[in-house]
């Protein structure tokens, strides 16, 4: 499968744990997005990565989240002290590069408890 | 603020039948038009994609009409499947590019055998 890969795709956790997840994009995408998605909403934009440069974050991404993109490859995202609103699909996404179509992977369910 | 408004939230046709959602857009900064599919516990996956150069765009049973001046664009779907149930979602983002999409908030779409 060559496709965007993100690992575990659910997570149930305690509130006030730590959790990371790890997303793989497609070979040679040097952009990878983060997005957040609710129950009966669209994705939210969490931020993003050229190479390993992270380019912009949301007003989403509180001081619990940080993502990092180290070797320019595969991406982590950790939340800190998780909350009951963590609650959420956390999913990424890759493009080629500027001005081309991002292609997103199957998400990482994750539940607060 | 929500900057990408999508209409109907739910929408049931009958097999053959021609279901069209609608988006409506503020930030006349957006250049690229993306509608993404969703099915239940999957990722977004991209459908077809439309930039304001052109008025319509058509890729096998999806058709994209763009109305640059009402600041609006559709989707058809052309003799619909039971197969093509699943919520779409349209976006846009700025820079002719795939980063920071904004996300309508989705139309579930059901067609009856």
């Amino acid at each position: 499968d060559t496709g965007v890969s993100q690992d575990p795709r659910h997570k149930i956790t305690k509130r006030g744990q730590n959790v990371t997840f790890r997303c793989d994009p497609i070979s040679e995408h040097n952009r990878l997005y983060w997005y957040r998605q609710t129950l009966g909403q669209g994705p939210e934009f969490l931020t993003y990565f050229q190479n390993e440069a992270q380019l912009e974050k949301s007003r989403l991404l509180s001081d619990r989240f940080s993502a990092e993109r180290p070797k320019g490859s595969f991406s982590t995202l950790e939340i800190q002290r998780t909350e009951q609103g963590d609650s959420a699909m956390y999913l990424c996404a890759s493009s080629f590069q500027e001005n081309t179509e991002a292609f997103f992977g199957q998400g990482t369910r994750l539940t607060v408890v | 603020q929500q900057q990408v408004k999508q209409s109907p939230q739910s929408l049931i046709v009958q097999k053959g039948g021609i279901p069209i959602i609608n988006c409506a857009y503020e930030n006349t900064a957006f250049d690229y038009f993306p509608w993404y599919q969703q099915f239940p516990g999957k990722g977004p996956a991209l459908l077809i994609a439309i930039r304001p150069d052109v008025s319509e765009k058509k890729e096998g049973r999806f058709t994209i009409s763009f109305n640059k001046s009402a600041k609006q664009f559709s989707l058809h779907i052309m003799d619909s499947q039971p197969g093509d149930s699943a919520t779409y979602f349209c976006a846009a983002a700025t820079q002719g590019g795939s980063e920071k999409l904004v996300f309508g908030k989705g139309t579930k779409l059901t067609v009856n055998p």
